[in-house]
This record gives structure tokens, sequence and C-alpha cells, in this order.
């Protein structure tokens, strides 16, 4: 079965500083890879998504890889902000899973001031 | 557009009672499923929809029942709720477009004593 597995559940860096998070994922071969942002209390929310022909996908402070061949997708937040801590989850799509969407534990990444 | 709503926002039940959580959404997505967010479990699938009529069973789908009768509305049934139960329930919808990006309701907190 597929398994989904993000570096670490809690990461915590200062603000200013470039947080990179961690998605590895096994047993299937994703057309694309999603990121979503989850905040305490409320439902996640779609961040980006990269093809798997796409090395590098950037939308602002935010910067995503997908290495199709190491099957792991890197997540970068630059000039991380207080704003920026919640739980980031990735989400590897498409392929085999169709309709389905299976999701990775997540990270909770907090920026200190 | 509302997006996606979810009823009740909280419930309590006690073990062996029955309910339906209410899932509808406003913007023709044909994708719907539900999950259950558990700490340290991440989201998991129970139950998804590619289409009024059509449901299939994610990857908990044990005591869960779902139907689709119409695009917009997803309701997720509990027969006889456990304790196991207890959770965090989340809707979610895409169209069915390369973009993949799917959206969350608030989630409903469910407690089963």
């Amino acid at each position: 079965s597929q398994k989904i597995e993000q570096n670490s559940e809690a990461l915590n860096i200062q603000e200013g500083k470039t947080a990179t998070l961690t998605c590895n994922y096994t047993n299937y071969s994703p057309a694309y890879l999603q990121w979503y942002r989850q905040d305490p209390g409320r439902g996640p929310v779609f961040l980006l998504l990269i093809r798997e022909n796409e090395k590098e996908k950037r939308k602002e402070r935010l910067k995503v890889t997908f290495d199709t061949t190491l099957k792991q997708s890197l997540f970068h937040i630059t000039a991380s902000q207080p704003a920026d801590s919640a739980t980031y989850l990735c989400a590897p799509t498409g392929g085999s899973t169709l309709g389905r969407l299976y999701f990775g534990r997540g990270t909770q990444l907090t920026v200190w001031p | 557009n509302a997006g996606v709503t979810q009823t009740p926002k909280f419930q309590v039940l006690k073990t062996g009672q029955s309910m339906t959580l209410q899932c509808a959404q406003d913007m023709n997505h044909e994708y719907m499923s539900w999950y259950r967010q558990d700490p340290g479990m991440g989201l998991r699938l129970i139950h998804y929809s590619v289409g009024a009529g059509i449901t299939d069973q994610g990857e908990v789908p044990n005591g869960y029942n779902v139907s689709r009768s119409t695009t917009e509305d997803f309701p997720l049934r509990l027969l006889s709720a456990a304790p196991s139960q207890t959770s965090v329930y989340f809707c979610a919808s895409r169209s069915t477009g390369t973009t993949y990006e799917q959206y969350f309701g608030p989630g409903t907190r469910l407690t089963v004593t």
C-alpha cells in the first residue's frame, strides 16, 4: 500500500530563516504532488501543486521540488515569519490513486521571533 | 460561493447511537471525500465519490456509510457509534480538472462516550 512520510512531526526555526520540509513516498508513482497548510481547528488549505515533469515550482516565498527518482518532495519557505507557523501536509496525487487523495501526517512548523 | 459546508460543528454521541454528518458544496465539483483526523495519525480517507451515484471506500471505511444522490451533497453516516470514532471529520471536494486542488470544509468534532 502507499506510504507517505514527512520528515519530522515538528520543526522550530527562527524568523527570517528558511524552513525546509520533506515528503517521501513509496509504493506508487504519483503524477503530481500537492502541499497544504492547516491551522489549528481548521481544514487544510491548498498551497501548491507540482507535476512530475516539473523539477521546481515557486509561489511568492514558497518553493517546491519534486524528484520522482528519489520519490521525494522538498517544501521551502524562505524569509519565514511567525505567521507561517502551521502544520504542512503533503499529498502525492494521481497515477493509480485516481480520485483518491492521501496525505502525510504533516510537519508542524513553528517560527519564533 | 459558500464553498464546502459541514454540519454540525460539534457533536457528542453515546456508544451505539447513530447519526449523519452533513456535507455540501456549491462549486459543482464531481469529486467529494470524507476524512478523519486524529492526533499523530494525520488525515485518513474514509470514503470518496467521483460523482452522483458513485462511491468507494478509502483507508478506514468500517463503521461508516455514504451515499451520493446529488452532486452537491455527500453525507456520512455512523451506524452505531463507538469511542474509536471520536475524531475530527473533514469533508472535501474538487473538480475533475487537472488542478487537483481540494477544498476542505471547516470540520466536525465528534466525541463518542
